[in-house]
Order: C-alpha cells, then sequence, then structure tokens
C-alpha cells in the first residue's frame, strides 16, 4: 500500500459526458501527479500540483483539467470524453518535487463507450 | 522531447532464466528510476541509478545506468513467477516532469 488513494477504481461513461477523479496524497505530501497510462502510449505526464498551486503542465488535453484543494486532495476533471480518453488513469504524490521518490496510487481505470 | 526507449516490449520466460532489459535515450538525464506496475496496481519504485557507470542490486535484479548516463540496463538473475509484471524506466532531469519509458512486460512461467 502506498498510501496514496484513488477514487473510483472503474468507471464507464458514456462519449460527451464528465467525469471527476479523484486522489488523496500520502500524509505530508505536498506535490500531487496526474499521468494517464495507455497500451499505445505508455505513462503519460499530465499535471502536477504543489500545494495548491499548478507547478508543471504535461500532455494534457483542454478538455481535461486539475486542482489541488487546501488539504491537498486533487481532482482531475476529464470532460467532453472520447472513445480515445479511455486509459489508466494515475494520481502519485511526493514530498516536495520530481526529485523525489513519487509514490503512485492505484489508478482508476476509464472506460469510455 | 526528449524519450526514453525500452526493450524488449515483451518477454516470456521460464522459470530460472535470465534476461536482460534495457532502456535508451538520446537525452541526459541527471538519474533514472525504474519501477515495476503489476496488473491493477500502480508503479512502484525499485531503485534510483544517479550516477554514470553505477550499479545497483536489489536482490536477484541488478540495475546500471550508463557511462554517459542516456542508458540503463536491468538484469534478473534465475527469474521467478513473482518477477512477472511491467518493467519501466523513468528519466529524471533537473525540475522537469518524469519521462518514462513505454515498458516491458515481463512474464515468467513456472
Amino acid at each position: 500500500d502506498s498510501g496514496v488513494t484513488q477514487t473510483p477504481k472503474h468507471l464507464i461513461t458514456a462519449t460527451g459526458q464528465r467525469v471527476t477523479l479523484r486522489c488523496s496524497p500520502r500524509s505530508g505530501d505536498l506535490s500531487v501527479y496526474w499521468y494517464q497510462q495507455s497500451l499505445d502510449q505508455g505513462l503519460q505526464f499530465l499535471i502536477q500540483y504543489y500545494n495548491g498551486e499548478e507547478r508543471a503542465k504535461g500532455n494534457i488535453l483542454e478538455r481535461f483539467s486539475a486542482q489541488q484543494f487546501p488539504d491537498l486532495h486533487s481532482e482531475l476533471n476529464l470532460s467532453s470524453l472520447e472513445l480515445g480518453d479511455s486509459a489508466l488513469y494515475f494520481c502519485a504524490s511526493s514530498e516536495q518535487g520530481v526529485q523525489e521518490t513519487q509514490y503512485f496510487g492505484p489508478g482508476t481505470r476509464l472506460l469510455v463507450l | 522531447t526528449q524519450l526514453l526507449e525500452q526493450s524488449p516490449q515483451f518477454l516470456s520466460i521460464q522459470e530460472g532464466e535470465n534476461l536482460t532489459v534495457y532502456c535508451n535515450s538520446s537525452s541526459v538525464f541527471s538519474s533514472l528510476q525504474w519501477y515495476r506496475q503489476e496488473p491493477g496496481e500502480g508503479p512502484v519504485l525499485l531503485v534510483t541509478v544517479v550516477t554514470g557507470g553505477e550499479v545497483k542490486k536489489l536482490k536477484r535484479l541488478t540495475f546500471q545506468f550508463g557511462d554517459a548516463r542516456k542508458d540503463s540496463s536491468l538484469h534478473i538473475t534465475a527469474a521467478q513467477p513473482g518477477d512477472t509484471g511491467l518493467y519501466l524506466c523513468a528519466g529524471v532531469s533537473g525540475n522537469t516532469p518524469l519521462v518514462f519509458g513505454k515498458g516491458t512486460r515481463l512474464s515468467v512461467i513456472a
């Protein structure tokens, strides 16, 4: 158990819909990272938050957004969903920044039909 | 754009065999990490190599960082079914986000 929790574990929805994925980091960790994992693209970095502020942005679509709340939990919002958004979405956390060990949650498996 | 190429993509071997997987890039990284991911779970960090030429051992797993810090290898001796999983390498460069390879999917058959 990494100490990072993600909900829900599975999500099935239809194209055009909007979903919210939730992540609670390890106790004391200030950074939260979101990744998308698909079979053809591998693990892709989406976005990082540090203590409530956006720190780094990766290959995140404009239809996707995220935020980190004062209690340090984070949410990833995916809207106008397309079939190609079906993937595993992982959250990871670290004490400070990318130089430190990242601990990954168990992921949310999203299926868009 | 920094890229990490992992090979082979898939590997299926018998229990007791040895194997090596590779992680290559044209970019220099300050350090390189290896993760193992099992079905239904997130990646778990196995090791970080920092110095060019560095070799680290974790039981039957041996990790090496290339002299130029552009590539790395993972060697498993006497593989066991418990070694089955997806092995990912990730490059660290300053404060930029981790760059992951697509992984090597290892299956060890008893």
